[in-house]
């Protein structure tokens, strides 16, 4: 069945990296664009990043624009997010997300946490 | 913050209409579709409502969406326990050239 499955969160210093994965089955992969979606602890959600098919294209929200990078290699089926110079406010719950054809973001993966403190 | 702002919180009693209200601009609603989502506590959100009024397979009738200028709205008929849940809307914004989710709607069955 179709799945998602992110990985590479977990407790970092600020102004450290990190690369998040995002490992997709069960559909074609580099038929769909992909995005990055955050949420904070006990926050909303915040779109991040997405990334299209063949990687033609990428847009970014404003809040991350130049520290996170999204890429994705097809061969592997799997969609990153680079980031970057990371603050205190990046603590969050990392989502990837499949946009359907029609749009909207029709499938999710579980989610991996990152925190970032000294 | 989100420029599309929704209520914090909604709530009702077992077999009542609630609806929750997302605000928005000609950047975004106005322009574009919306789509709605259904948070469930400690899950991962799930597609409630696309394209401003579709629902996806196995999304119960009782959930529908509507949209009227600058403003989207969704609508549970028959409110039940299990639609306890944090809700949202998103959509594409012109100006900003990036998607933009809503402020999210905590609806409690009292």
């Amino acid at each position: 069945q179709l799945q998602l499955v992110e990985s590479g969160g977990g407790v970092v210093q600020p102004g450290r990296s990190l690369r998040l994965s995002c490992v997709a089955s069960g559909f074609i992969f580099s038929k769909h664009s992909m995005h990055w979606v955050r949420q904070a602890p006990g926050k909303g959600l915040e779109w991040l990043s997405v990334i299209s098919q063949r990687s033609d294209r990428t847009f970014d929200a404003d809040a991350v624009k130049g520290r996170f990078m999204i890429s994705r290699d097809d061969a592997k089926n799997t969609l990153f997010l680079d980031m970057t110079s990371l603050r205190p406010d990046d603590t969050a719950i990392y989502y990837c997300a499949r946009e359907s054809e029609a749009g909207p973001f029709d499938y999710w993966g579980q989610g991996t946490l990152v925190s970032v403190s000294s | 913050q989100s420029i599309l702002t929704q209520a914090p919180s909604a709530s009702g009693t077992p077999g009542q209409r609630v609806t929750i209200s997302c605000s928005g601009s000609d950047s975004n609603i106005r322009s574009n579709r919306v789509h709605w989502f259904q948070q469930l506590p400690g899950r991962a959100p799930n597609l409630l409502i696309s394209n401003t009024n579709q629902r996806p397979s196995g999304v119960p009738d009782r959930f529908s969406g509507s949209k009227s200028g600058t403003s989207a709205s969704l609508a549970i008929d028959g409110l039940q326990s299990e639609d306890e849940a944090d809700y949202y809307c998103e959509t594409w914004d012109d100006s900003l050239n990036g998607h933009v989710f809503g402020t999210g709607t905590r609806v409690t069955v009292l």
